[in-house]
């Protein structure tokens, strides 16, 4: 079955505690991204990878990295949380110019 | 820069009325890729449609159509009788040729009530 992983799908941490979201795909596809959802300002993207050791800033980078060793995994690393990055994440693959497949995403919690 | 706008916050309807979501984008670019995305409560979000800037045809999938207008630079989403299960958010999305962000509006919320 296509799908998009992420893992953990919750997590409760607290301020200062590295952490490391993971996202996996298997459908061989070049691109993938990482995207934050929040009330009221919907979807916004924070890295994305065009392919393996390519990735790139999106939209809202401040406080997360990312790597992209193999192509089917794209890491979400929050080397130090705080409280506003307490958020909705969602990981994505897809092929250029085609539709979006996303992971069930990953509710943070920052205390 | 490529931008999203989604008017409505927030629509309430009675089940078996119409409904238009409204989606105005822009880009400087002649190539570009338009979608939209239904996020229900669960969560998840479910890909419904996606629309290349040459391709102006209207779409029509059961209840759902879509009304493409590069004149007005607009993607509105229609729902023909709705449904208690049509409530969700739903998200339009614009791509440009050549990249891969996807700029994300910021979502309509639609309560469809008995």
């Amino acid at each position: 079955e296509a799908q998009v992983t992420q893992n953990p799908r919750y997590l409760i941490t607290v301020t200062g505690k590295k952490l490391t979201v993971t996202c996996s795909q298997n459908m061989n596809h070049e691109y993938m991204s990482w995207y934050r959802q929040d009330p009221g300002l919907g979807l916004r993207q924070i890295y994305y990878s065009m392919n393996v050791e390519v990735t790139d800033k999106g939209d809202v980078p401040e406080g997360y990295k990312v790597s992209r060793k193999e192509k089917r995994n794209f890491p979400l690393i929050l080397e130090s949380p705080s409280p506003n990055q307490t958020s909705l994440y969602f990981c994505a693959s897809r092929e250029q110019g085609s539709e979006q497949y996303f992971g069930p995403g990953t509710r943070l919690t920052v205390t | 820069a490529q931008k999203v706008t989604q008017a409505q916050t927030e629509i309430s309807v009675v089940e078996k009325e119409d409904v238009t979501l409204d989606c105005v984008y822009e880009t400087r670019d002649t190539t570009y890729y338009l979608f939209w995305y239904k996020q229900p409560p669960s969560g998840e979000l479910v890909f419904l449609i996606r629309r290349n800037s040459f391709d102006e045809q209207n779409e029509i999938s059961g209840r759902y159509s879509w009304n493409f207008q590069k004149s007005t630079s607009s993607f509105n989403f229609t729902i023909t009788a709705s449904q208690v299960v049509d409530s969700a958010v739903y998200f339009c999305a614009l791509s440009e040729a050549g990249y891969s962000t996807l700029t994300f509006g910021k979502g309509t919320m639609l309560l469809v009530s008995p």
